[in-house]
């Protein structure tokens, strides 16, 4: 199965910051990478599809980049309602599998 | 509006079986795939199993593999997930995810989870 780590596990932000989160894939995945964000007990929720293409209806401030093995999520200035943990994936391969998720908290 | 219901979780003891349903709604589901993908409390996402439109390809995570069984009902518009032989570690929020039929099959609509524990 792919490997998929992310980075850092958790960080601590402030309203307005930049935040990056980071993926890596233990194997060329090309763009077949998807970002989901979760906020405490809701389901997940897709932001970012194909590495970067932002599902309709998420803010412009999120965006996903990168292709191969490394991926980021960037949101350009941190909300109140971002404040969650966020999830990369993988679908190139049929197994499908996720990062461990990064918690974005204050 | 596309909807997704999860039910069957429940407190059961080791060794026995549960079954999980997930009814489909607002969309033609023999269109897309389906996948359950579960979460352990307080932990990351997992992802269980899948199966295509028509039954033909079905996969499954190795922890599963064996005891778990995907199915699906396009008449009744059901996807299910039959576990047997089931472990403490198997406790969690079972969520049924529907997967894009595009080229990056990204799980676009999700349930909100039925939640199974496994122990005496």
């Amino acid at each position: 199965d792919i490997q998929m780590t992310q980075s850092p596990p958790s960080l601590s932000a402030s309203v307005g910051d930049r935040v990056i989160i980071a993926c890596r894939a233990s194997e060329n995945i090309a763009s077949y990478l998807n970002w989901y964000q979760q906020r405490p007990g809701q389901a997940p929720k897709l932001l970012v599809f194909g590495a970067s293409s932002l599902q309709s209806g998420v803010p412009s401030r999120f965006s996903g980049g990168g292709s191969g093995t490394e991926f980021t999520l960037t949101i350009s200035s941190l909300q109140p309602e971002d404040f969650a943990t966020y999830y990369c994936q993988q679908t190139y391969r049929t197994r499908r599998t996720f990062g461990q998720g990064t918690r974005v908290q204050i | 509006e596309v909807q997704l219901v999860e039910s069957g979780g429940g407190l059961v003891q080791p060794g026995r079986s549960l079954r999980l349903s997930c009814a489909a709604s607002g969309f033609t589901f023999d269109d897309f795939a389906m996948h359950w993908v579960r979460q352990a409390p307080g932990k990351g996402l997992e992802w269980v199993s899948s199966i295509s439109w028509n039954s033909g390809l079905v996969e499954y995570a190795d922890s599963v593999k064996g005891r778990f069984t995907i199915s699906r009902d396009n008449a009744k518009n059901s996807v299910s997930l039959q576990m047997n032989s089931l472990k403490p570690e198997d406790t969690a929020l079972y969520y049924c995810a529907r997967a894009d039929s595009g080229f990056y099959q990204y799980f676009d609509y999700w349930g909100q989870g039925t939640r199974v524990t496994v122990s005496s």
